[in-house]
């Protein structure tokens, strides 16, 4: 299995352009993570999606954040507009669900707003 | 209180020592328990996990879960400089029927050759 596939790897945008993270999970998991990582905050949970839908979003930071998943092997993670403070990496992630739950990462989308 | 919290480190152990990594986490609901070994610049990549009270071997690495006292440890024995990394601890919990997941913001761990 290739594992969870994320692009781009690097974006560099500019404040109040639109940015698009994409997501491939590995194929039979049915849940799906987005997290945010700095320095100062750590690893955050964004939202989380299962089966398609998302089932909580209390971790997205604001309107600007945006997240879908229209099928079982794609998310995206939108930004409009951005803004400096939104530079992080952001992760996405995928598990089985149940009750013994791990997940496992994507490489990453280092994200640098100027 | 933070939710899950991690000593920052770093630790520094001599090669060949066992490394101690501790998580204490406060909410008595949590479920699942991930240690979790991050490289600088890669994402995190699972090591253990442990859902019962007590150790749960895996080669070099021993998890110890102790939901009495609420923390959760990670044993790694004869250390090697490879292990030089950040070690997140990650905890489940279930709140209004939905998954909450929460990391710690990790141990930094040096291994010295």
């Amino acid at each position: 299995d290739a594992g969870v596939i994320q692009s781009p790897r690097h974006e560099v945008t500019e404040m109040g352009q639109e940015v698009t993270l994409r997501c491939k999970p590995i194929s039979g998991h049915d849940y799906l993570f987005w997290y945010r990582q700095t320095m100062m905050r750590g690893l955050e949970l964004l939202i989380y999606f299962n089966n398609n839908v998302p089932i909580d979003d209390s971790g997205m930071p604001e309107d600007r954040f945006s997240a879908k998943m229209p099928n079982a092997s794609f998310s995206t993670l939108k930004i409009q507009p951005s803004e400096p403070r939104d530079s992080a990496v952001y992760f996405c992630a995928s598990s089985h669900g149940g009750a013994f739950d791990e997940q496992y990462f994507g490489p990453g989308t280092r994200l640098t707003v100027t | 209180q933070k939710e899950v919290e991690q000593n920052s480190g770093p630790l520094s152990v001599p090669e060949g020592a066992i490394a101690s990594l501790n998580c204490t986490y406060s909410d008595r609901g949590s479920q699942s328990f991930f240690w979790y070994r991050q490289y600088s610049g890669k994402s995190p990549e699972l090591i253990m996990s442990i859902y019962s009270n007590g150790d749960k071997e895996d080669g070099r690495f021993t998890a110890q879960l102790n939901k009495a006292s609420q923390y959760v440890s990670l044993l790694i024995r004869d250390s090697q400089p490879s292990d030089s990394a950040t070690y997140l601890c990650a905890v489940r919990v279930v709140s209004s029927g939905t998954y909450k997941y929460i990391f710690g913001t990790g141990t930094r761990l040096k291994v010295l050759a």
